[in-house]
Formats: C-alpha cells, structure tokens, sequence
C-alpha cells in the first residue's frame, strides 16, 4: 500500500497568513493526489484534483503542486471558514489511501 | 447538483451485520463509479471500497475484505454496503462518495452527509 505522509500534523495562524501544508507519498504517484478539506461535523469537500487542479465554486487563494512523491498545498490569504482540517489522497493504486491529516487551526 | 444520502446507521452487536445505503439523485447514476470511506471518531479518512458504473469491478481495503460488501442498483439510483462480522473497530462515520474523472486521474467530487455505525455490547 502507498502510504501518505502530511505535514505538519498541526498549524496555528492567522487570518491573512500563508500557509503550506506538504503531503508526501511513499512511492511516485505521478500526480493522482487530492486534497479535501473537512469542516468539523461534515463531509469531507474536494479542493484540489489531479494535485494541481481547482475544483469548481473552490477559491483561487487554494492552489495545489507536486508531482512524484512530494505536493503541496497552499492558501494565500487566510480566512476564516479556512480554519478545519485538510487531507491529501492518492488515487494512483488501490486501496485509494489518505494522509492522516493537518489541522489548521487560528493563533 | 449531485446529491447523495446515506441511511442505515446505528447500534449493532460486535458479530452483527447492518446494510448501508445510499441514495443517489442529481446526475446519471450508472454513468460513475461509486466509493464508500469512513471516518472513526475523532481519526482520519479511510478509504474502504468502489464499485464500477456497471458493477463489474470492484475493490476492497484489506481491513473489510470478506466481511463487507458493496453493490448498486442502477435502475434506482441506489449504492450499498453491507457489513457482517461487525467489530468494535467499525465504529465510525460512514461515507458514500462519487468518483469523477478529472485531467485522467480520479477524485472523490461529491459526498454524502454520512452515517454513524457504532458497534457496541
């Protein structure tokens, strides 16, 4: 199984800061990588597909890169409904396997 | 807008067995495939299984492989799991999700609400 490696496991900052959150894969996954981002209580929401892509009704201050074994994912400004937990995915074998999490949370 | 709901939570005995469904509505159905993951409390996602548009491929995690299975009805818009041999480890939030093909990956583009299943004497 590949497994997926996120960090930091936990980010403090504030609203308006930059903010980068790595995921890294055991093994290349060329860039099968997701990222979703879970608001206490719900569902989990797609925010970035193909590693570098923006989903639909998702802000741009969301962008996404990587390839191989290393991605990232950064928010530019944040804002406050920013504020939840983010999990990468790969969907390059089976079992799909996620990241164990990064809770963003507000200094 | 794609919709899916999740019904068929609850309490069951460890050994027991429950049926999850999930209903579908907002797009053609058997035109995609289908996963379920879940979500024990206060933990990570875990990715548990999909089924193909048609039903013909299908895959499980290692940890419900032979104890639970997924299956769709596409004349009714409706995804399954059912899950024998329950364990207290099974606690958790359950999740249908709809695979979307994007840029010839795969992602997890709509989900259900959830639905708890909590396994306990």
């Amino acid at each position: 199984d590949i497994q997926m490696t996120q960090s930091p496991s936990s980010l403090s900052a504030s609203v308006g800061d930059r903010v980068t959150i790595t995921c890294r894969a055991s093994q290349s996954i060329s860039n099968y990588l997701n990222w979703y981002q879970q608001q206490p209580g719900k569902a989990p929401k797609l925010l970035i597909y193909a590693a570098s892509g923006l989903q639909s009704g998702v802000p741009s201050r969301f962008s996404g890169s990587g390839s191989g074994t290393d991605f990232t994912l950064t928010i530019s400004s944040l804002q406050p409904e920013d504020f939840a937990t983010y999990y990468c995915q790969q969907t390059y074998s089976i079992p799909q396997t996620f990241g164990q999490g990064t809770k963003l949370e507000i200094k | 807008q794609a919709q899916l709901v999740e019904s068929g939570g609850g309490l069951v005995k460890p050994g027991g067995s429950l049926r999850l469904s999930c209903a579908a509505s907002g797009f053609t159905f058997s035109d995609y495939f289908l996963s379920w993951v879940r979500q024990a409390p206060g933990k990570g996602l875990e990715w548990l299984s999909y089924i193909s548009s048609r039903g013909e491929i299908i895959y499980y995690a290692d940890s419900v492989k032979g104890r639970f299975t997924i299956s769709r009805d596409n004349a009714n818009n409706l995804l399954y799991l059912q899950m024998n041999s329950l364990r207290a480890d099974d606690t958790a939030v359950y999740y249908c999700a709809r695979e979307a093909v994007e840029m010839a990956t795969t992602c997890l583009d709509y989900w259900g609400q959830g639905t708890l299943v909590t396994v306990s004497s």
